[in-house]
């Protein structure tokens, strides 16, 4: 079966300092591989997504992600963060040539200080 | 493109009652996701939709159902609510199964 782990509850950065959120999966097959971002009493917002191809993937908000299969990682990377990223981030994973659901991570928090 | 919209945002339940929410996708899309999200057990997934026909089905209880439109409009029920029951229910549309997932805002459930 399909996991996610998000090593990462909550972390703390300081605004202008450089963000890196952890994840790691569990596929049997080359996963398809998807960052959200949920601000308090919101809905999900895609940031990016992986299914193929370039390993480094570009999303929105300044967000970029990396697929490393012998890791099995997609860690999530922003270089200089904003007090607007502040937020709760989810990795998630599948589905994929089957009848898969899409699964999630336990989250991470984010919190920015001044 | 208008998001996916859901409705309503907030429902306030006794237990015991039963509550119907609402999800209508992004235009084209034609697949339905439901989760549930509760701070102890995360974001789970209820059922997907397409074609007005459940595809895929989580680990709830019967007591949670769902059903498609023809115009891709989705609808989930809870019967003989529990207090448990209580959380955000997050609606997700894409353009066919197995495809990218965009969410809904949410409709917040709270069971007294």
């Amino acid at each position: 079966a399909q996991s996610v782990t998000q090593p990462d509850i909550h972390i703390t950065v300081s605004e202008g300092a450089s963000l890196e959120l952890r994840c790691n999966y569990s596929y049997g097959a080359t996963p398809y591989l998807f960052w959200y971002v949920q601000s308090p009493g919101q809905g999900l917002q895609l940031l990016l997504k992986y299914f193929s191809g370039d390993t480094l993937v570009q999303g929105i908000k300044g967000f970029e992600a990396e697929f490393k299969r012998s890791q099995s990682s997609f860690n999530l990377r922003k270089p200089s963060v904003h007090w607007s990223d502040a937020a709760e981030y989810f990795c998630a994973v599948g589905p994929n040539f089957g009848n898969e659901k899409l699964t999630f991570g336990t989250g991470t928090r984010l919190t920015i200080i001044p | 493109k208008a998001g996916v919209t859901q409705t309503p945002r907030y429902l306030i339940k006794t237990r015991g009652q039963q509550v119907t929410l609402s999800c209508s996708p992004i235009s084209g899309h034609r697949s339905v996701s439901w989760y549930q999200q509760t701070p102890g057990q995360g974001l789970q997934f209820l059922f997907e939709y397409f074609s007005e026909t459940q595809r895929n089905k989580g680990n709830f209880p019967g007591r949670f159902s769902g059903r498609q439109f023809s115009n891709s409009r989705s609808e989930m029920n809870v019967s003989t609510l529990e207090l448990g029951d209580s959380a955000l229910y997050l609606c997700a549309s894409s353009l066919i199964f197995q495809e990218t997932q965009y969410f809904g805002p949410g409709t917040r459930l709270l069971v007294l």
